[in-house]
This record gives C-alpha cells, sequence and structure tokens, in this order.
C-alpha cells in the first residue's frame, strides 16, 4: 500500500497570507495525485487533479505542482472560506487508491 | 448537473444488515466509475472501493475487502453499499463520488460527491 503522508497537521495562517500544504507519497506515484478540502458538515470538493490541474470552478488562487514523491498545494492569498481540512490522495495504484491524513488550515 | 444523491441517515444495531444508497443524475450513469470513500467521527478519509456500472466491476480497497458489498442498479442510476453484519466500528459517515480520469484505466479521481450518509451503529 503506498501511504501518503501530509504535513503539517495543522497550519495556522492569517487572511491574506500564501501558504503551502505539503504531501509525500512512499513511492513514486507520477502525477496520480489530488487534493480536496473538506469544511466541517461538508463533502469533500475536488480541488486539483493530474498533480496540477484545478478543477472546474476552483479560484486560481489554488495551485499544486509536483511529480514522483513530493506535492504541494499553496493558496497564494488566504480567504476566510480556504480554512479547511485539506487531503491529498494517490490515484496510481489501482485499485488501492490512499489519502493522506489530511492538514487542517486554522485561522492564525 | 451532475448531482449525487445519498440515502439517508440510518441507525442500526450490532449484528444487522444494512445497504446505503447513491442515486446519479445529470450524466451517463452506465458510463462513469462511483467509488465509496469512509470518514470515522473526527478521522480522515479512507478509500473503500470502486465500480463502474455499466458491467458492474467492483474493485475493493485490501482494509474493505470482505466487509462490504459495492453493487450498482444501471436501470436506475443507483449505486449502493451494503453490510452483511455492522459492528460499532462500522459507525462512519460514507460518500460516494462520481470518478474522472484521463481516459486510462485504472487511474480515477473523485470529481462529484454525494452529501453523504451517516451510519450510528450502537446497541
Amino acid at each position: 500500500e503506498i501511504v501518503m503522508t501530509q504535513s503539517p497537521a495543522t497550519l495556522s495562517v492569517s487572511p491574506g497570507e500564501r501558504t503551502t500544504l505539503s504531501c509525500r507519497a512512499s513511492q513514486s506515484i507520477s502525477s496520480n495525485l489530488a487534493w480536496y478540502q473538506q469544511k466541517p458538515g461538508q463533502a469533500p470538493r475536488l480541488l486539483i487533479y493530474g498533480a496540477s490541474t484545478r478543477a472546474t470552478g476552483i479560484p486560481a488562487r489554488f495551485s499544486g505542482s509536483g511529480s514522483g514523491t513530493e506535492f504541494t498545494l499553496t493558496i497564494s492569498s488566504l480567504q476566510s472560506e480556504d480554512f479547511a481540512v485539506y487531503y491529498c490522495q494517490q490515484y496510481n495504484n489501482w485499485p488501492s487508491y490512499t489519502f493522506g491524513q489530511g492538514t487542517k488550515l486554522e485561522i492564525k | 448537473e451532475v448531482q449525487l444523491v445519498q440515502s439517508g441517515a440510518e441507525v442500526k444495531k450490532p449484528g444487522e444488515s444494512l445497504k446505503i444508497s447513491c442515486e446519479g443524475s445529470g450524466y451517463s450513469f452506465s458510463t462513469s466509475w462511483i467509488g465509496w470513500v469512509r470518514q470515522m467521527p473526527g478521522k480522515g478519509l479512507e478509500w473503500m472501493g470502486i465500480i463502474f456500472p455499466g458491467d458492474s466491476e467492483t474493485t475493493y480497497s485490501p482494509s474493505f475487502q470482505g466487509q462490504v458489498t459495492i453493487s450498482a442498479d444501471k436501470s436506475i442510476s443507483t449505486a449502493y453499499l451494503r453490510w452483511s453484519s455492522l459492528k460499532a466500528s462500522d459507525t462512519a459517515m460514507y460518500y460516494c463520488a462520481r470518478a474522472s480520469g484521463t481516459g486510462s484505466y485504472g487511474y480515477y479521481y473523485l470529481e462529484y460527491w454525494g452529501q453523504g450518509t451517516l451510519v450510528t451503529v450502537s446497541s
């Protein structure tokens, strides 16, 4: 099983700041990585797929990068609605897709 | 508009059986994979398995193989997740999601999500 490790577990950031979340795979997953945002009481929402392609309707302040084993999600200027939990997921190892444990982005 | 509507919350006792549903609309249900994801209380997301409603091809995460059954009825655009004997540890929110991909078999991300079904198992 491919283990996805996200860091940090919690990130405290002020609105308007730029922030970067990290995701590491235990073995190479090429660019088969997605990022999801989950707000309390809501279903997850797809942000990024293919490591760097924004999903439909996702603001340009969200960007993803990386390939192989190291990936990042960057939010260029945090808005109040961005405070949530973010998950990465590898979809390279069919059928055993795996998620990271999540990074909680909280208001500083 | 793509929509996935899941069945309502359930409260069951250990040992009981349960089948929850996920109805898709706004797209060709038969030609898109549907995945299931578990989220235990206060925890992260766990991949359970995925089904192709067109021919009911199904694969499971090793952690869930033999624990649940995923099925689909393409005639009514509905996917299902079934337990034959619930345990307290099955208490969780369960999400279905429509998978999308780049065209190559075996590479799918979850693009559209249902609202979730909360399953509570308690004696």
